[in-house]
């Protein structure tokens, strides 16, 4: 069975330092990769989404980047944080073409930017 | 483009009463349609889902009908219990695949 793992769970990091969140997928190849932000008090924000190795599209100008070193392994990165960049990100994977069937959640890292 | 519009809340009721949350959709031809429900601390599940008109998706008791004429894709549950509280997104897959358009959340709260 697929499953998918985000990790911390939750961070606490200071105000310009650099971040890295991870995602990885199991049980299938070549899914679609997605990061989204839920800052508080709001809903879901999609930063960016990937359907192959190497391959980052961003929907939102902002302070993060993501890559996608391997199929089924997705980062969100920082090189400097700022304080709107605390909230709770999610990773999630999806088959490709299989879409309209949703899309798999991970468990979430929750970042606090202080 | 694409959106999604879901009633706020929060929504308070008592334990066996019975759960609207209201959903409408603006999108190019006939999206997919899901609810996500997210307790405390925790990720997103999917919850139902439907992939065409007249469509009824249900899980745990809850359903939600695909109308198309309405453009509207509202939750309901016939008696909820303290369990449910949580918040639920209603969202739709944009016609590219390329990404879920989720509405603001409606927070549940129900006690007994």
């Amino acid at each position: 069975s697929q499953t998918i793992h985000q990790w911390p769970a939750t961070l606490v990091q200071p105000v310009g330092s650099p971040l890295s969140l991870e995602c990885t997928v199991e049980g299938t190849s070549n899914p679609n990769l997605y990061w989204y932000r839920q800052a508080a008090g709001r809903g879901l924000q999609l930063l960016f989404y990937s359907v192959g190795i190497g391959q980052i599209s961003s929907e939102v100008p902002q302070n993060l980047s993501a890559s996608r070193p391997q199929d089924r392994q997705f980062i969100l990165s920082s090189k400097k944080l700022l304080l709107s960049d605390s909230g709770f990100y999610l990773c999630a994977w999806t088959t490709t073409g299989r879409e309209e069937y949703g899309y798999t959640f991970g468990s979430g890292t929750r970042l606090t930017v202080v | 483009g694409n959106s999604v519009t879901q009633m706020e809340g929060p929504v308070t009721l008592s334990e066996e009463a019975f759960l609207t949350i209201n959903c409408t959709y603006t999108a190019t031809g006939y999206p997919s349609l899901f609810w996500y429900v997210q307790y405390p601390g925790e990720g997103l599940q999917l919850l139902l889902k439907a992939t065409k008109a007249d469509d009824k998706g249900s899980n745990k008791g809850f359903e939600a009908t695909y109308r198309k004429e309405t453009t509207s894709f509202h939750l309901e549950k016939g008696s909820v219990q303290v369990s449910d509280s949580a918040v639920y997104f209603c969202a739709l897959v944009n016609q590219a695949g390329t990404a879920l358009i989720f509405g603001k959340g409606t927070t549940l709260s129900v006690s007994s």
